[in-house]
């Protein structure tokens, strides 16, 4: 069982640009979340998706979207990057069968660094 | 407002002292509690959790107690090792809601 595994883990952008992050949830688990962690800060829910529809919303602005696929797996889209930006990005994956208190398990995260 | 607030750190213990990490929520209504570690270069992995007053969750050694008197959710350990040293971060979640809302984290440092 691999996890939950994140793609990249590092990345390098412009301010302005746009990036897309990735994450396959773990065997089985069919729920994924996106939390933003910015340095020596806890993570910071920014949505959840579930039958390929957002169930959930924290307070991040329009330009964070995000799409999950029929084979459960995530991205995570940020438009017009701004130096705030930066950060570690957390995928978690769940199994909601197993309730809304079912155990979240975390990938290692992408770190983006906005220049 | 809903909030986690845990303990400052840096914290640290020389190996096999006593640890107490403090967290404390602020909720409507009863959430469920834990604790998640977040090793160097790795993502978080739960710890422990409690999902009703009085519970307690235990895991490697650690230990959290639901206080509802005290909205409290303190972590602690008899005997904490060098393989510890990480950080700490408390967390709650409401039965009617699928967000983590995390506490700023707690950096604990045991020296051999």
């Amino acid at each position: 069982d691999a996890g939950v595994t994140q793609s990249p883990t590092h990345l390098i952008k412009t301010r302005g640009q746009q990036v897309t992050l990735r994450c396959s949830p773990k065997s089985g688990h069919d729920t994924v979340s996106w939390y933003q962690q910015a340095l020596g800060q806890g993570p910071q829910f920014i949505f959840q998706y579930y039958e390929e529809e957002e169930r959930q919303r924290g307070n991040f602005p329009d330009r964070f979207s995000g799409h999950q696929f029929p084979n459960y797996s995530s991205e995570l889209n940020v438009n017009a990057l701004l130096l705030g930006d930066s950060a570690l990005y957390l995928c978690a994956s769940s199994l909601v069968g197993q309730g809304a208190l079912a155990e979240a398990f975390f990938g290692q995260g992408t770190r983006l660094t906005v220049v | 407002g809903n909030s986690v607030t845990q303990m400052e750190g840096p914290v640290t213990l020389s190996e096999e002292a006593f640890l107490t990490i403090n967290c404390t929520y602020t909720a409507t209504g009863y959430p469920s509690l834990f604790w998640y570690v977040q090793y160097p270069g790795e993502g978080l992995q739960l710890l422990l959790k409690a999902t009703k007053a009085d519970d307690k969750g235990s895991n490697k050694g650690f230990e959290a107690t639901y206080r509802k008197e005290t909205t409290s959710f303190h972590l602690e350990k008899g005997s904490v090792q060098v393989s510890d040293s990480a950080v700490y971060f408390c967390a709650r979640m409401m039965d009617s809601s699928y967000k983590l809302i995390f506490g700023s984290g707690t950096r604990l440092l045991v020296r051999p």
